[in-house]
This record gives C-alpha cells, structure tokens and sequence, in this order.
C-alpha cells in the first residue's frame, strides 16, 4: 500500500513563487527522496535525504526532514513555467532501496 | 554512461490476451531492478523487483509476473490480462548492494486493456 501521502494534491503559481509541497510517511524510513515527473514521462530523481538529515539544498531546491513527525518537505525557489510537472516524494525502507510513492503534488507554473 | 530502455511506449490489448513489457538497461553491471504501475493521477506501486538474474520478489499479489533471465533484462508478463492490468507501467534500476541510492526511471510502458 502507499506509505506516503502529499499535501497539497494540486498546486497554481505564478513564476517567480516559491513552491511548497509536503509529505508524510508512516513507517521509520533510511532515506527520502523526491522526484519530478513530467506529464505521461519517466520519474527524474530531484534529491535524497538521509534519516540523520535534517535539511538539504539543491540549487532551486530545499529539502527538510523531520523523523518525529514522519514528514519531508520541498520548497521550489522562484519557480519557473518548466517546473512545472508533479513530485513525489518516496521513502525508502529495508533492503534493496525499495521505495514508498506517495500520491504525488501537481505543480502548474504560470508564465 | 548508463541508460535504461523500455518498450513498447504504448500498448492497447484486448482483455484475456497475453502481455510481455520488456526493460534492458545499458552501462552497468548487476543492477538492482524494479517494475512500477502507476494508476491515471496516482502515485507509483511498486509490483516486483530483482537484485539478480532469477531472483524476483513481488510486492502485491496480482495478474502480472515478472523474470530476469539477463542481469540488464527486466520482463514484465501476464498470461491474461484484466481491465485493471491498465495503467503506465515504468521500470527503474539502481546500484547494487545496500546503500542508499536513487532509482534511475525508463521512459514508461502505457498500457491499454479493452
């Protein structure tokens, strides 16, 4: 079953923006990780958070992470019209690195 | 470098017909694989995965099956399809071993069932 669950399911900004979206997470994980897919495309990896983490930056991109309340989130900087696409956030458990999708945070970006 | 291939991109098959989703992935060596469905507006389901030629795990009980008979060959099988076998199949490998990696996606199967 998913473990993850994302928040807001859809989300409209203008460029320039900032983007936030949210995850939550049932179980204790190893790492987290956030990817991008663009519409009827492969998912791209964005970045990984490890569990002794709390925050991580990417360019464009900050992750934080909070273990005592089993969520994650991703702060897109002055968004641009190609970010647009959905996220996802995937916690990884247990060995090999399987991964946990959550539901996922449509990103539309206005020019 | 390393690239992963999946075909075909999109297929429309008739309910009760057989199914074989192909994923070969160039440039490494004893990848670990994965098989993922994602529903229309959903997240991805993780269906089997392989840390070697032969060896499957599946995550979900189901009408699909999966074997690796290469170590950079991923096949996806069902002997009859169902209506909710639809969906965007995607495979992705990632390094092998237990660390902590990411997971490197193909450009995904669309996959019709009528």
């Amino acid at each position: 079953s998913q473990q993850g669950e994302e928040d807001p399911q859809a989300l409209s900004i203008q460029e320039g923006e900032n983007a936030t979206m949210n995850c939550s997470y049932k179980t204790s994980i190893n790492n987290l990780q956030w990817y991008r897919q663009n519409s009827g495309r492969g998912l791209v990896h964005l970045i990984l958070i490890r569990s002794n983490e709390r925050e991580k930056h990417s360019g464009r991109l900050r992750v934080t992470l909070d273990t005592s309340k089993k969520s994650s989130s991703l702060l897109i900087t002055a968004s641009r019209a190609a970010d647009t696409a959905s996220y996802f956030c995937a916690a990884q458990r247990g060995a090999p690195d399987k991964l946990i999708f959550g539901t996922g945070t449509r990103l539309q970006v206005f020019p | 470098s390393q690239t992963i291939h999946q075909w075909p991109a999109t297929l429309v098959q008739p309910v009760g017909s057989p199914l074989s989703l192909e994923c070969t992935v160039e440039g490494t060596s004893n990848p670990n694989l994965y098989w993922y469905r994602q529903a229309a507006g959903r997240g991805l389901q993780l269906l089997f995965y392989s840390v070697g030629i032969g060896q499957i795990s599946s995550e979900v009980p189901q009408n699909l099956s999966a074997s690796r008979p290469q170590d950079r060959q991923f096949i996806l099988s069902s002997k009859k399809l169902l209506l909710s076998d639809s969906g965007f199949y995607l495979c992705a490998w990632s390094e092998p071993g237990q660390g902590v990696y990411e997971q490197y996606f193909g450009p995904g199967t669309r996959l019709t069932v009528t």
